[in-house]
């Protein structure tokens, strides 16, 4: 199946900081997430990008999908940004059998 | 509001027992998921279905069972063929679509001892 490796596995940053989370696939995609998951374990959907760039507040995401990668962009971090940050994505092959998931980012802001 | 919801957040079982997770959503979405975390992993897809009537195994299908009588409702049961069962347990749905993204319940978590 389709492989998704994610990096850095740990980032530990101060606030105000910037950083940039990458996220290489393995095949082609029709389908690609970038979530983050809170301290109670609730995933939250910050972006549908299969393709493309968008942009919602301090966050902005990439996908070259040409290229099999994807990059989420994180401006003047927060402490409240902190947290697990998963890529996922969905082969374009095959049925619509879900997502298929990264190990993720654990990122730490530090105040 | 539309969303996911998952019930109970918490729930302990002794070894031996079936137990069974809710999920209900009210997005009128076709396509419905189970997914399982360990701790420090990401997530493994369990089972998934199109369609009222129809699912199909995942990745880690072995131990669990699904039904999916309603368009809205996707019960997971984890049985006693499980080794593993103490994980956190994800739902989610998306429109009939490839191209559309997935929304989660937040979770429950399943303890078993």
């Amino acid at each position: 199946g389709i492989q998704v490796e994610q990096s850095p596995p740990d980032l530990i940053l101060q606030e105000g900081a910037n950083s940039t989370l990458r996220c290489n696939f393995s095949d082609s995609v029709n389908n690609l997430q970038w979530f983050h998951q809170n301290p109670w374990g609730q995933l939250i959907n910050l972006f549908y990008i299969p393709s493309g760039t968008k942009q919602n507040g301090r966050l902005s995401a990439t996908t070259v999908a040409t290229e099999r990668y994807s990059l989420l962009y994180i401006s003047s971090s927060q402490t409240t940004d902190s947290g697990v940050y998963f890529c996922a994505v969905m082969y374009s092959g095959g049925g619509a059998d879900g997502l298929t998931f990264g190990k993720g980012t654990h990122l730490i802001i530090q105040p | 509001d539309g969303g996911i919801t998952q019930s109970p957040k918490y729930l302990f079982r002794k070894e031996g027992q079936n137990v069974t997770l809710s999920c209900e959503q009210n997005l009128n979405h076709d396509a419905m998921y189970w997914y399982r975390q360990d701790p420090g992993q990401g997530l493994r897809l369990i089972y998934y279905s199109q369609i009222v009537n129809d699912f199909q195994k995942g990745d880690i299908a072995e131990g669990y069972s699904v039904s999916r009588e309603k368009k809205e409702s996707f019960p997971l049961t984890v049985t006693s063929a499980q080794k593993n069962p103490t994980a956190f347990y994800l739902c989610a749905s998306n429109p009939s679509s490839y191209n559309s993204p997935l929304h989660f319940g937040n979770g429950t978590r399943l303890t078993v001892t």
